[in-house]
């Protein structure tokens, strides 16, 4: 399995709701990412997950808040979000943050829409 | 910091071979990569190179890299329309993250 799955696919939600976007792969990697991206704009950088710890956290707002719950599987805990935040996530695995080739497999993305 | 570049967009006819281009700053890059992008799909990686290659093919694909230069390109032989799609060049940086460049669009015409 050389998949990373993201669900959902869409997800469109008010400022005020709560909502989580979750992500999964069965490759055995223990660095898990999230990235935004804004349209015709590369990814950036969210947040990184090292063996299961929060390792890198790219000055994101507090109401995106990343959880690991286990090595295969990735959260993003979404809360107060504003129009601005409309974007598509995009959820990547490696096998190793720190290994020097450190090919990353990205999942399909789930396109979010703040109203 | 690093900084990774790419002209917007590629305009090619399907049979011809495209050559899509990509400059970057930290001379410390250790691996460099190609990435497609489809409309409303995630990233998928197509080849990459080490810092110590010069050329590398793949099929359809071959990758030059100048490193005096900084100067990384990626040559699509005999585009096809499926080819069409953003191109993203990345780089390793020196924290073993990705830093990718703007992207580039490709339009391949019948």
């Amino acid at each position: 399995d050389t998949e990373v799955t993201q669900t959902p696919k869409h997800l469109v939600m008010g400022m005020t709701n709560k909502k989580s976007l979750k992500c999964e792969q069965h490759m055995g990697h223990r660095a898990m990412y999230w990235y935004k991206q804004k349209a015709k704009k590369p990814p950036e950088l969210m947040f990184v997950y090292s063996y299961e710890k929060l390792s890198i956290n790219e000055s994101v707002p507090s109401r995106f808040s990343p959880e690991c719950p286990n090595s295969s599987l990735l959260n993003l805990h979404l809360h107060a979000l504003q129009p601005e935040d409309s974007a598509l996530y995009l959820c990547a695995s490696s096998q190793d943050s720190g290994h020097s080739y450190n090919e990353q497999f990205f999942g399909p993305g789930t396109r979010l829409t703040v109203l | 910091g690093e900084d990774v570049e790419q002209s917007l967009f590629l305009s090619v006819r399907e049979g011809d071979s495209s050559v899509i281009n990509c400059t970057y700053t930290d001379s410390s890059s250790t691996y460099l990569y190609w990435y497609k992008q489809e409309p409303g799909a995630g990233l998928q990686l197509l080849t990459y190179i080490f810092s110590n290659m010069d050329m590398k093919q793949d099929q359809r694909l071959t990758v030059l890299l100048n490193k005096k230069d900084k100067h990384l390109s990626l040559r699509i032989a005999d585009t096809q329309t499926g080819d069409s799609a953003i191109y993203f060049c990345a780089e390793k940086n020196a924290g073993n993250m990705l830093t990718f460049g703007g992207g580039t669009r490709l339009m391949v015409k019948p």
